[in-house]
């Protein structure tokens, strides 16, 4: 089946700070990938819809500013939190598609701490 | 608006016996996409199976089968001889079909189902 990494699995960083979240598709070409914040306990909440080469579309609420995607390529999209802060500490999850395909192909996820 | 319903917050059930999980669905739109999916502790989400509208047969996959009452919008999981190794949580999704919003998933709130020993 599909594969799609997530890196890092894991990160901590100091408030203020930035933090980078890569999403790839090792063995198909996503031509739409998403992104997902969860709590824990709670559902998948789409944060943002990215095709390749073009801007990402933002849920409503969430801060776009804050919150950068980038799908330079048709196996990576990456989403950046700038300025975290502690109330960002969640688990992000990727998911990516192929044009035509009924399924969502989801990454391990990245478990996001911020101190 | 579309929205998936899931009313069971947490479920129990014996080793070996068989467990519904409810899923209850609104959409305006004809065609549409029903999927499940298991999230372990580890946080991985796990492709379970899929339904479409269109299709008129109730998908199987190995112990899982979606029981698609059409008419009553509802989508329920049932996991057949229960396993451990199927403690996790459990969501039901639906994909949006309109034009340009590329397919995203909706999901719903999840229901931790535990197998007892």
């Amino acid at each position: 089946g599909a594969v799609v990494s997530q890196h890092p699995s894991r990160v901590i960083c100091k408030s203020g700070t930035s933090v980078k979240i890569e999403c790839r598709s090792l063995d198909f070409q996503a031509t739409t990938m998403f992104w997902y914040r969860q709590f824990p306990k709670q559902s998948l909440m789409l944060m943002a819809t990215s095709n390749e080469g073009s801007k990402a579309t933002y849920e409503q609420g969430v801060e776009k500013d804050k919150f950068l995607i980038n799908h330079a390529s048709l196996t990576l999209s990456t989403l950046t939190v700038t300025s975290a802060h502690p109330e960002d500490s969640s688990f992000y999850i990727c998911s990516a598609r192929d044009r035509g395909d009924n399924e969502q192909f989801f990454g391990p996820g990245t478990r996001l701490t911020v101190l | 608006a579309q929205k998936i319903t899931q009313t069971q917050p947490g479920m129990f059930v014996q080793e070996k016996e068989a467990v519904t999980l409810d899923c209850t669905y609104d959409t305006s739109d004809q065609s549409y996409g029903l999927f499940w999916y298991k999230q372990p502790s580890s946080g991985e989400m796990i492709f379970l199976i899929y339904q479409g509208s269109y299709d008129e047969q109730n998908a199987t996959e190995g112990r899982y089968s979606l029981n698609f009452q059409k008419a009553r919008k509802s989508a329920n999981l049932v996991i057949s001889a229960s396993q451990l190794g199927d403690s996790a949580m459990y969501f039901c999704a639906m994909r949006d079909q309109t034009y340009n919003q590329g397919g995203k998933l909706i999901f719903g709130q999840g229901t931790e189902l535990s197998v007892k020993p």
